[in-house]
């Protein structure tokens, strides 16, 4: 089994769209918790932290579920330029990140 | 965040040679990463890069292949040896802040074509 899992996808969305990603996490010792934004052909950036109580910024809101091991992505009013591949990251306080495979959102017009 | 440079942006190599790729960052930084991505597949770690010794190597890769410098707590070098159409790929550093719960941060990557 994989440390950090996600599907894969693609998510296919109309503009406006609600999208809601899941990743789970193995390792019930892992302490820190990211999304990220990988664009086609570029880096992944870091898209936001998610806190255990939850956080959310503009159109994203991030969520931690510890007792099930997974944490969530919704993005709210989906616009184009949201297409990317969205990957989670779960790491153990000062070790190396682990990174899930990614899940490709299209968002179309 | 780290601004982190990393050169060469792109290269396109024949087969059997090498190519060094360097990973400078604008701040000290305890942890930095290479990664490998594939045409259409997910990260995966190659190694840590430990300042003053060896770096530590995931499994399915070596040191005689990817020969990994780390002279300070700024710059890292990543070599791909004996260069083969299979090593075709994007590589990346990546830098994680020292202190806590702190996210990593990538460089741009080097896209490289092997001939």
């Amino acid at each position: 089994r994989k440390e950090v899992e996600q599907d894969p996808g693609p998510f296919n969305v109309p503009e406006g769209a609600t999208v809601a990603f899941n990743c789970t996490y193995s390792n019930s010792a892992s302490q820190s918790f990211f999304w990220y934004r990988q664009d086609c052909r570029k880096e992944p950036k870091l898209l936001m932290s998610v806190y255990s109580s939850g956080n959310e910024d503009g159109r994203f809101t991030a969520q931690l579920n510890r007792a099930s091991q997974y944490i969530s992505l919704l993005i709210r009013d989906s616009k184009l330029s949201d297409s990317a591949t969205y990957l989670c990251a779960a790491g153990l306080g000062g070790q190396k990140l682990v990174f899930g495979t990614g899940t490709r959102l299209l968002v179309s017009p | 965040s780290a601004v982190i440079s990393q050169k060469p942006s792109r290269d396109i190599c024949q087969r059997g040679t090498s190519l060094t790729i360097q990973c400078q960052v604008d701040s000290q930084v305890t942890m930095m990463f290479w990664y490998r991505q594939q045409p259409g597949q997910s990260l995966t770690l190659i190694a840590t890069a430990n300042q003053g010794s060896e770096a530590t190597y995931e499994s399915g890769f070596v040191i005689d292949k990817f020969p990994i410098s780390r002279p300070n707590l700024t710059f890292s070098t990543l070599t791909v040896s004996n260069l083969s159409p299979e090593d075709s790929s994007i590589y990346l550093c990546s830098v994680k802040p020292s202190g806590g719960n702190q996210p990593q941060h990538f460089g741009d990557g080097t896209r490289l074509s092997i001939l």
